[in-house]
């Protein structure tokens, strides 16, 4: 059974035309991550929710946003996506904040194409 | 910061072969070692992770991997590879007391009849 559901699978969106990539959970955990990963490239650290709390990375484009509206689900807002905006985007959860000696639970990612 | 580097963006192998991955990080400060898996279409899967204690880490589907900390390398191994193991595999290093995995760019494992 799917434990991290990320939907579409496929996403396209039009250049500059804002788009939602959703992801939910059944595991129950506390934190819940968004990765970029563009093609021959490794997945990169967008931002993290630790429950309510948001973290975003210092790189990233204020394009990108997140909301989590409760445990369950997590949502990467691209507010208005460019060329270079097109990537599988992956969600992940772990139990507790401590990557280390948690397991990351991955999804299967959205493949995000900009026309 | 850390980073990762995986010296083969593609390794080719012939099924029932041996197969090392290579792995190679910096770091300023202690780390701690994963090596992920992702089949077409699939999320990520922790293949292994080393954390402390002995060097030589033994995973799920058959892989072991190395830390070896005077040449910063954390190589995965497998002895003899089957078709099912065709995947993307990625390196990734976590602070000790830090709390987000960095990878490496992956290689991809092909392997043949």
């Amino acid at each position: 059974d799917a434990m991290v559901i990320q939907n579409p699978r496929y996403q396209v969106t039009q250049f500059g035309k804002p788009v939602t990539l959703s992801c939910s959970q059944t595991l129950n955990h506390n934190v819940m991550y968004w990765y970029q990963q563009k093609s021959s490239q490794a997945p990169k650290l967008l931002f993290h929710y630790y429950d309510k709390d948001f973290n975003n990375e210092a790189d990233t484009p204020d394009n990108f946003q997140s909301r989590r509206p409760n445990t369950s689900f997590c949502f990467l807002d691209i507010r208005s996506p460019g060329l270079g905006d097109a990537a599988m985007y992956l969600c992940a959860t772990s139990r507790d904040q401590g990557a280390t000696n948690e397991k990351l639970f991955f999804g299967s990612g959205t493949q995000l194409s900009v026309l | 910061a850390q980073s990762v580097t995986q010296l083969d963006s593609q390794v080719p192998v012939f099924e029932e072969a041996p197969v090392e991955l290579r792995c190679n990080y910096s770091s300023s400060v202690s780390v701690y070692l994963f090596w992920y898996v992702q089949y077409p279409n699939q999320g990520l899967q922790l293949l292994l992770k080393y954390l402390s204690g002995s060097t030589l880490v033994k995973g799920i589907n058959g892989f072991e991997a190395e830390f070896n900390k005077s040449q910063t390398s954390f190589h995965l191994r497998k002895p003899s590879v089957h078709i099912s193991d065709t995947a993307e595999y990625f390196c990734a290093v976590s602070e000790i007391y830090g709390n987000k995995l960095v990878f490496g760019a992956g290689t991809i494992l092909r392997v043949k009849s």
